[in-house]
């Protein structure tokens, strides 16, 4: 089972940049993808964007190209999420997950996103 | 897009009773469709995928039925545990979309 830990809370000006770290473990980092999800404050899920760590290739909600950026350092079997030119919009909970087919990891981006990380609070705020 | 819309927003239920819950696409998924449970405080956490099938772990209460673009969750007999938002999530066209999710809470 893939278990995922995430960085601690921002606090960010807008118009700054953040980058959220989320470490994998339990299973070999090239056998899935890991999947990027925000929730603003009572808000719903919003999926952000995709990174398959084996192919190097990343996918992104359209919303958000050219802000965000995804990548993945399999030495440390660390995805990144970095997100610019932040607004007061941006404030949310960021979740990592990993991609899973049929109850196991995979690689697939129309995997579904299980488990999760605990999230990252990121808050935007002059 | 393929936007996916719950019903109802909000269902309230006592424990014991049978909750029934809705997720309509704007087109067809087949049954690419997943449900997943976010308790407050924590992160959601998936049920049932690919329509009806249950997550590793998941109790047999928990049940998900539809194809094209009618699905349903339903949770035969509400625990205290229970008691939280879901969330529908197709993955049959890109992007993958949410639904805006559905709150179960007590009566």
């Amino acid at each position: 089972q893939v278990h995922l830990v995430q960085s601690g809370a921002e606090v960010k000006k807008p118009g700054s940049s953040v980058k959220v770290s989320c470490t994998a473990s339990g299973n070999p980092f090239s056998s899935f993808a890991i999947h990027w999800v925000r929730q603003a404050p009572g808000q719903g899920l919003e999926w952000v964007g995709t990174i398959i760590p084996v192919f190097k290739t990343t996918n992104y909600e359209q919303r958000f190209q050219g802000r965000v950026t995804i990548t993945a350092d399999e030495s440390t079997t660390t995805a990144y999420m970095e997100l610019s030119s932040l607004t007061s919009d941006d404030t949310a909970m960021y979740y990592c997950a990993s991609g899973a087919c049929g109850g196991a990891p995979c690689s697939s981006p129309y995997g579904w996103f299980d488990p999760w990380g605990p999230g990252t609070l990121v808050t935007v705020s002059s | 897009e393929i936007v996916l819309t719950q019903s109802p927003a909000t269902l309230s239920l006592s424990p014991g009773e049978r909750a029934t819950l809705s997720c309509r696409a704007s087109q067809s998924v087949s049954s690419y469709l997943a449900w997943y449970q976010q308790k407050p405080g924590q992160a959601p956490r998936l049920l049932i995928y690919d329509a009806s099938k249950r997550a590793t772990g998941i109790p047999a209460r928990f049940s998900g039925s539809g194809s094209g673009t009618d699905f349903t969750l339903t949770i035969s007999g509400l625990e205290p545990e229970d008691f939280a938002v879901y969330y529908c999530q197709q993955r049959s066209n890109w992007p993958g979309t949410f639904g805006g999710g559905t709150k179960v809470d007590i009566k």
